[in-house]
């Protein structure tokens, strides 16, 4: 089955520890996203990564480090996460063709007390 | 900076009846793909109906379908014989042909299926 997968699904922390949220996908995409969802905002792209070794910035990159070593990983790293950082993330692939459907993981949703 | 914009928070319809949800965006490309993404309680993100700009048709799967009119930058989401499992976020996507993996999203209107 095709799909994307994140974990943790939730988590809470704390300001300042250091967090990594997995992501992986099944389907060889060249393609690899994080976005974070914020209520009134929708849903905004933090980094995408075009292949292997190949990353940039999105819409709101600050606070945020990737890293895309391996085609089906794309973790999302939180090096000292600030309330401000409360959301619910999502990762997502894609072929990267025209219409070509952006396949969703199921979100985490990240708390930072 | 392409924009989409979503004007209608909220909407509600009665089972079996037709509802329409607007979406405007602005861009400075002629080609370009748009897409309709649904988020039922579950929060998973799933792809509802898409369109290449350069397509005049408009798009049509099963109950939904869209009307895109290219020089009024408008791309509204029908949804025919609604039902209780429509019940949902709906977001309004847009993609350029350049940065083919970025897209941009509306705020999302919440749909409310009523019995």
């Amino acid at each position: 089955e095709a799909q994307v997968t994140q974990n943790p699904r939730y988590l809470i922390t704390v300001t300042g520890k250091k967090l990594t949220v997995t992501c992986s996908q099944n389907m060889n995409h060249e393609y690899m996203s994080w976005y974070r969802q914020d209520p009134g905002l929708g849903l905004r792209q933090i980094y995408y990564s075009m292949n292997v070794e190949v990353t940039d910035k999105g819409d709101v990159p600050e606070g945020y480090k990737v890293s895309r070593k391996e085609k089906r990983n794309f973790p999302l790293i939180l090096e000292s996460p600030s309330p401000n950082q409360t959301s619910l993330y999502f990762c997502a692939s894609s072929s990267g063709t025209g219409l070509g459907e952006q396949y969703f993981g199921p979100g985490t949703r990240l708390t930072v007390t | 900076a392409q924009t989409v914009t979503q004007s209608q928070p909220e909407m509600s319809v009665q089972e079996a009846e037709t509802v329409t949800l607007s979406c405007t965006y602005d861009t400075s490309e002629s080609d370009y793909y748009l897409f309709w993404y649904k988020q039922p309680p579950s929060r998973q993100m799933i792809l509802v109906i898409r369109q290449e700009a350069y397509k005049q048709q408009n798009a049509t799967e099963n109950r939904f379908s869209v009307n895109f009119q290219k020089a009024a930058k408008s791309f509204s989401l029908k949804i025919s014989d609604s039902q209780l499992g429509d019940a949902a976020m709906y977001f309004c996507a847009y993609r350029n042909p350049y940065n083919t993996d970025k897209l941009i999203f509306g705020t999302g209107t919440r749909l409310q299926v009523f019995p």
